[in-house]
């Protein structure tokens, strides 16, 4: 079975940089499938934040992009999320996901994508001095 | 980027009613429109891809339907385990949305 767990502060100050690890379980991340990150906001919605496949190649949101990287290390099974500059309107809970689907194209230039088939419990980061 | 708009963001029903939810694209999409459940202090559980497959284990009386800019959940007896909140989700050229939820609460 696939777990996913984020771990990281729970609590970054105004200007810092928030950092969020996902450690995968049950399955190699370097067997396939593109991998992600959701937030979400108090008593609200759902917002993508980016993307990275094994390789490395990542897609962002163009809302985040200046702000956030995503990597991979496969020899540990996890992948991570750094957003720099945050302010309170960053307090969220995280979520990683597994976004679910095939490669139509040889380097996945072309991804079929299912859904986000699998999640993690969601960690709660404030912004906050 | 692809804006989805629910409809509508919440309803009161009751249980063995029939409901429908409605996600619109602010453009035409391709089949890989997806819908999740979410209950309160837990992450959100697939139910739906491609439009209208069901994820394994999801019950029957959940469906999708749609194409182009306008999907629907149908939920065709509510069930106690139903109240909940519902989303649509996008996804386009590695750019997900999400739609604000609709929120299905018991009258």
């Amino acid at each position: 079975q696939v777990q996913l767990q984020e771990s990281g502060p729970g609590l970054v100050k105004p200007s810092e940089t928030l950092s969020l690890t996902c450690n995968v379980s049950g399955y190699s991340i370097s067997s396939g499938y593109y991998w992600g990150w959701i937030r979400q906001f108090p008593g609200k919605g759902l917002e993508w934040i980016g993307n990275i496949y094994h390789s490395g190649r990542t897609h962002y949101s163009p809302s985040l992009k200046s702000r956030v990287t995503i990597s991979v290390d496969t020899s540990k099974n996890q992948f991570s999320l750094r957003l720099t500059s945050v302010t309170a309107a960053d307090t969220a809970v995280f979520y990683c996901v597994r976004l679910n689907g095939f490669c139509s194209s040889g380097n996945c230039y072309y991804y079929h994508f299912y859904g986000l088939d699998v999640w993690g419990q969601g960690t709660t980061v404030t912004v906050s001095s | 980027a692809i804006q989805l708009t629910q409809s509508p963001s919440s309803l009161s029903a009751s249980v063995g009613d029939r409901v429908t939810i409605t996600c619109r694209a602010s453009q035409g999409i391709s089949s890989a429109l997806a819908w999740y459940q979410q209950k309160p202090g837990k992450p959100p559980k697939f139910l739906i891809y491609d439009v209208s497959n069901l994820e394994s284990g999801v019950p029957s009386r959940f469906s999708g339907s749609g194409s182009g800019t306008d999907f629907t959940l149908t939920i065709s007896s509510l069930q106690p385990e139903d109240f909940a909140t519902y989303y649509c989700q996008q996804f386009n050229n590695f750019q997900l949305t999400f739609g604000g939820g609709t929120k299905v609460e018991i009258k």
